[in-house]
């Protein structure tokens, strides 16, 4: 199992350009989420699914947009890319809450510099 | 709502020396609490996690976490640290089963271990 991927690694924009940050898992998971993780701010979410179909902001969903059309996939969209979403992105998954092994699985992260 | 305190930003410490990172919560209902595992360049990694029963829990890597309800804390602690242990560590916690399963982190607390 390849667990939680991030598609890309690396993207550098330029201000008002658009992108599509795509999150994968393998493991049937229901809850998949997007958070961002500033220097002395810990992870902050975004956005988050609670199955296919659905979506829901998070503390931080300014400036973001989100689908899920597939269970195993999560896409994270930036219409206008600005300074202060220079940050890396993390995707995570989960079962639901009250499931055995419920805990969050995290992918690699997505370093985006917005210049 | 609930938060999480981490309150030392940075810690070192010498190999094989005994360490404890600290985490404090607060929430008006029942919590799960979780750290977390940081290393450079990576995505986060479930150190242990505590979910109810017992208050001491064992996770990887040699660590363990106690949690105090009356303090309302969830330390970790290691009694003997390895360099391999350098990474930024978060504490995270989940109110109950509801609410998309979603975590509050701290800020992290970044171990550094030194020959």
């Amino acid at each position: 199992n390849a667990g939680v991927t991030q598609t890309p690694k690396f993207r550098v924009l330029k201000t008002g350009q658009s992108m599509t940050l795509l999150c994968a898992q393998d493991m049937n998971h229901e809850y998949m989420y997007w958070y961002r993780q500033d220097p002395g701010m810990g992870l902050r979410l975004i956005h988050y699914s609670v199955g296919e179909g659905t979506t829901a902001k998070g503390e931080v969903p300014d400036g973001y947009n989100v689908s899920r059309l597939k269970k195993q996939n999560f896409l994270l969209g930036l219409e206008s890319a600005a300074p202060s979403q220079t940050s890396v992105y993390f995707c995570a998954s989960s079962h639901r809450p009250w499931e055995r092994d419920n805990e969050q699985f995290f992918g690699p992260g997505t370093r985006l510099t917005v210049l | 709502a609930q938060s999480v305190t981490q309150l030392d930003s940075q810690v070192p410490v010498f190999e094989e020396a005994p360490v404890e990172l600290r985490c404090n919560y607060s929430s008006s209902v029942s919590v799960y609490l979780f750290w977390y595992v940081q290393y450079p360049n990576q995505g986060l990694q479930l150190l242990l996690k505590y979910l109810s029963g017992s208050t001491l829990v064992k996770g990887i890597n040699g660590f363990e976490a106690e949690f105090n309800k009356s303090q309302t804390s969830f330390h970790l602690r290691k009694p003997s640290v390895h360099i391999s242990d350098t990474a930024e560590y978060f504490c995270a916690v989940r109110e109950g089963t509801g609410g998309g399963n979603k975590l509050t982190f701290g800020t992290g607390t970044q171990l550094k271990v030194e020959l």
